[in-house]
C-alpha cells in the first residue's frame, strides 16, 4: 500500500497571507489527523477529522482550520500567517477513528517570512 | 508537569549493547502506548504499541508498560548505528485528551561503532 502523502512539501510564504496543505491517506484509511511540530514545542496536535467530520481540537487559534473530502483526503488551511506558524506541519492516517496506531506522511515543511 | 516526559538525550550507547529509553505520563487513566522513531529531516515512524501491563516484543524491540507507576520504556538490544535517531513517546485515552495522542519532547539516541 502507498503510504500518506503530503503536498507541497516546502513552501515559503509571507507574514499575513494564508496557506493550504493537502494530505492523502493511506488507501482504506478514514481518519487523518494532523500536527504541528517546531523544535521549541515538539509534536503539538491540531486536529483530527473522520468521516469529514472534525472529531478534535487542539489548543490552536482559529486561524487554523481544516476539512476533510469524502474520499478521506484532508486539508488544514492557516490564514494571516505569523512567523511563529513555521514548523514542520504533519498529517496521520490510521484506520479508525481516536486513538490508534497512526501513520505520518513526509510532511509539509512551512517557513514563513 | 509535562503531560509525557522524556529525557531529551542524548543517550549514547555502543554498537551491540542494550539502549533503555524512558517515559512517564502524567494522567493515571491513559489507556495506549506508542513508540515512534524519527530521523533527522524525516517524519516520525511508528515502531510499537503497547496497551496492557507488562511486556511487548517485536524483533530489535522491547515495549514495556508499567500503569502503577506510569511509565513506559522501550528497549533496543544489539543496537546499531542504524538506531540513531530521535524516540517519541505518545500517550492517550486518559482523562483530559481521550482522543488525543499527546507526546514528549523525544530522547536523541546516539549508537557509536
Amino acid at each position: 500500500k502507498a503510504g500518506v502523502t503530503q503536498t507541497p512539501r516546502y513552501l515559503i510564504k509571507t507574514r499575513g497571507q494564508q496557506v493550504t496543505l493537502s494530505c492523502s491517506p493511506i488507501s482504506g484509511h478514514r481518519s487523518v489527523s494532523w500536527y504541528q511540530q517546531t523544535p521549541g514545542q515538539g509534536l503539538q496536535f491540531l486536529f483530527e477529522y473522520f468521516s469529514e467530520t472534525q472529531r478534535n481540537k487542539g489548543n490552536f487559534p482559529g486561524r487554523f482550520s481544516g476539512r476533510q473530502f469524502s474520499n478521506s483526503r484532508s486539508e488544514m488551511n492557516v490564514s494571516t500567517l505569523e512567523l511563529g506558524d513555521s514548523a514542520l506541519y504533519l498529517c496521520a492516517s490510521s484506520s479508525l477513528a481516536g486513538v490508534n496506531e497512526q501513520y505520518f506522511g513526509p510532511g509539509t515543511r512551512l517557513t514563513v517570512t | 508537569q509535562k503531560e509525557v516526559e522524556q529525557n531529551s538525550g542524548p543517550l549514547s550507547v555502543p554498537e551491540g549493547a542494550i539502549a533503555s529509553l524512558n517515559c512517564t505520563y502524567s494522567d493515571r487513566v491513559s489507556q495506549s502506548f506508542f513508540w515512534y522513531r524519527q530521523y533527522s529531516g524525516k517524519s516520525p515512524e511508528l515502531i510499537m504499541s503497547i496497551y496492557s501491563n507488562g511486556d511487548k516484543e517485536d524483533g530489535r524491540f522491547t515495549a514495556q508498560l508499567n500503569k502503577a507507576s506510569q511509565y513506559v520504556s522501550l528497549l533496543i538490544r544489539d543496537s546499531q548505528p542504524s538506531d540513531s535517531a530521535t524516540y517519541l513517546c505518545a500517550v492517550a485515552g486518559g482523562s483530559y485528551n481521550t482522543d488525543k495522542l499527546i507526546f514528549g519532547t523525544g530522547t536523541r539516541l546516539q549508537v557509536f561503532p
